[in-house]
């Protein structure tokens, strides 16, 4: 079964706004990492945080992550056209990912 | 590095046949997993191996399932004989040592139609 799950399930945007997605999970984790998929292709890393960490930066992205919660967040500024994708949370189980459903994400120019 | 290579890139076949899919990780990579990805299951982990040997094959559906690793640089996945409801995109992705801890790279897929 699948550990995570991300809200909402589909976000549409405008060019410029920020977008939000959440992601929660069930067990404890070591960290979790962030993917986008553009569609037909395969899954590209985008970020990880470690469980020891609460905020993460990486150019227009920033995840968080809530332990207590069992949640994690990320936030894409600025939004562009080539934003549109699915964005996928995985936690880690020993040595294997465990993805969550996926946010679709359409951005309209 | 040209990344992680699958083939074929879409297979269309009837029912009863067998498929075979294949992949080619990362040079240095030594873990490998294959995951399977549909509009109604999402994407699922069928089977992972390290340094070639199959660690967890808890994902695998049925017995028509089977994957190898005979090397390195080579592993197949096949479904003997195929169904319908096989049908998904099938993924390949390899890493780097300490597993999870590190990203996984994804192959481009497989579509696979099983009519």
């Amino acid at each position: 079964s699948q550990q995570g799950e991300e809200d909402p399930q589909a976000l549409s945007i405008q060019e410029g706004e920020n977008a939000t997605m959440n992601c929660s999970y069930k067990t404890s984790i070591n960290n979790l990492q962030w993917y986008r998929q553009n569609s037909g292709r395969g899954l590209v890393h985008l970020i990880l945080i470690r469980s020891n960490e609460r905020e993460k930066h990486s150019g227009r992205l920033r995840v968080t992550l809530d332990t207590s919660k069992k949640s994690s967040s990320l936030l894409i500024t600025a939004s562009r056209a080539a934003d549109t994708a699915s964005y996928f949370c995985a936690t880690d189980n020993t040595d294997k990912l465990i993805f969550g459903t996926g946010t679709r994400l359409q951005v309209f120019p | 590095d040209a990344g992680v290579i699958q083939s074929p890139r879409h297979e269309v076949t009837e029912m009863g046949q067998e498929v075979t899919l294949r992949c080619k990780p990362i040079s240095g990579h030594d873990y490998l997993f294959w995951y399977r990805q549909t509009m109604m299951r999402g994407l699922e982990l069928l089977i992972y191996f390290n340094n070639n040997v199959p660690i967890d094959d808890s994902g695998m559906p049925e017995d028509r399932f089977s994957a190898k690793m005979p090397n390195a640089s080579f592993s197949t996945l096949k479904i003997q004989p195929s169904e319908p409801r096989d049908s998904a995109v099938y993924f390949c992705a390899s890493s780097l040592p300490s597993g999870s801890h590190n990203e996984q790279f994804f192959g481009p897929g497989t579509r696979l139609t099983v009519l």
